[in-house]
């Protein structure tokens, strides 16, 4: 059973760029959910992904938009860049559509724009 | 938006002691989670308890809940220098379980 990864580790862009940012769900989970996680906070929910539509959205601009795949994939796409979309990004899938269950988490994409 | 808050923000202990951290969280919730960080990098889950339930273990994990009071602990017994980590507690809401809503976390730092 593979765990979450998440592709690329690390990256770093310039304000006003697109970035695209990956997931590879656990073998059996069906929901993807994406956080945006800065220094010394604790994660803020960005949006969750159930059988490939948004199955529910944080306070985040339309300029954060995601896929996900048939096979449970996901991608979070962040347009505009801003400094303040510095941050760790955390992908985690688990079975089902509910938050009944806990999460497994990747180890993240470390994202800097300068 | 954040949940609530962790207790303490920063914990150190000598390795064999036992660590308590609490957290404190403001709506209903469905259940509540704990998870550990390593170094600022991904969150892995340590112990769900649901809000019907009060104590639940876990190997040297204790934790419980106290929904009258909206609050958590969670309890590290023997304590190990590889137990240095930031720990977490997440709810999910009752009437939105879509998400996990964090506290800040407390570091804890075991010396060997």
């Amino acid at each position: 059973e593979t765990g979450v990864t998440q592709s690329p580790t690390h990256l770093i862009k310039t304000r006003g760029q697109q970035v695209t940012l990956r997931c590879s769900s656990q073998s059996g989970h069906n929901t993807v959910s994406w956080y945006q996680q800065a220094l010394g906070q604790g994660p803020q929910f960005i949006f969750q992904y159930y059988r490939e539509e948004e199955n529910g959205r944080g306070n985040f601009p339309p300029r954060f938009s995601g896929l996900q795949f048939p096979n449970y994939s996901s991608e979070l796409n962040v347009n505009a860049l801003e400094l303040d979309d510095s941050a760790l990004y955390l992908c985690a899938s688990s079975p089902r559509g509910q938050g009944n269950y806990g999460y497994t988490f990747g180890s993240g994409t470390r994202l800097t724009v300068v | 938006s954040q949940q609530g808050e962790e207790d303490p923000q920063a914990l150190s202990i000598q390795e064999g002691e036992n660590a308590t951290m609490n957290c404190s969280y403001k709506t209903s919730i469905n259940n509540l989670q704990w998870y550990r960080q390593n170094s600022g990098r991904g969150l892995v889950h340590l112990i769900l308890i649901r809000s019907n339930e009060r104590e639940k273990h876990s190997g040297r994990l204790r934790v419980t809940l106290d929904t009258s009071k909206k609050s958590s602990s969670l309890l590290i017994t023997a304590s190990r220098a590889a137990d240095t980590a930031s720990y977490f507690c997440a709810t999910v809401n009752a009437g939105n379980n879509r998400k996990l809503i964090w506290g800040l976390g407390t570091s804890l730092g075991v010396n060997p």
